[in-house]
């Protein structure tokens, strides 16, 4: 069993519609991150959490440490929301542990 | 500067070539990374340094050679690269240890062909 599981694997959706992304961990954390990244392309971190909710323009991300529990939402999605979503947990030191992704498809 | 800078975007390789990929920030952070990426698959670990000293080796063929010759700057020299080596090799950047407020901040990568 991976210490980080997202759900779903794969995601479509149409234009406008609200998205969520769930991530749960088994391991104690000092942060959760969540990232983007693009067909071939690099990676963006949208959010780093250890605790309540952060929200950025369309994005909100919150987290539930005693259920150790986190999600990623996207309201209004627009098809350049389209990506990997990449829920990754902070442990030791500077280490990442990363689940294995949500591919993300909105249709116009 | 908020960015992680990775050269080249590209590279195709011979299995018998020697290349060498860079990675350049300068946001003061003290802790470097790279991580291989194959096809829809999560970034793995390779190596960490922190403070320009390796502190994690997650056991990398000896092909693969990190270096790190100032805060700014972090290399991956190549040498003798199977094919199957062939992926998408990210660096990134941090502050050291459990207590820094920001998060990482990843290069846009190198896609790397080994022929």
């Amino acid at each position: 069993k991976n210490e980080v599981e997202q759900s779903p694997q794969n995601l479509t959706a149409q234009e406008g519609e609200f998205i969520t992304i769930n991530c749960s961990y088994s391991v104690g954390i000092s942060a959760l991150h969540w990232l983007q990244q693009h067909p071939g392309g690099g990676i963006v971190s949208l959010f780093m959490l250890s605790s309540g909710k952060k929200k950025h323009g369309r994005l909100i991300a919150t987290i539930n440490i005693q259920e150790k529990h986190s999600s990623l939402h996207i309201t209004a999605s627009h098809p350049r929301d389209s990506a990997v979503y990449i829920c990754a947990v902070k442990t030791s030191g500077s280490r990442l542990t990363f689940g294995e992704g949500t591919q993300l498809t909105v249709n116009p | 500067d908020t960015e992680v800078t990775q050269t080249p975007k590209h590279l195709v390789m011979g299995m018998t070539n020697k290349k060498s990929l860079k990675c350049e920030q300068h946001m003061g952070h003290r802790a470097m990374y790279w991580y291989k990426q194959k096809a829809k698959k999560p970034p793995e670990l390779m190596f960490v340094y922190s403070y320009e000293k390796l502190s994690i080796n997650e056991s990398v063929p000896s092909r693969f050679s990190p270096e790190c010759p100032n805060s700014s700057l972090l290399n991956l020299h190549l040498h003798a690269l199977q094919p199957e080596d062939s992926a998408l090799y990210l660096c990134a950047s941090s502050q050291w240890g459990t207590g820094g407020a920001e998060g990482y901040t990843f290069g846009s990568g190198t896609r790397l062909t080994v022929v």
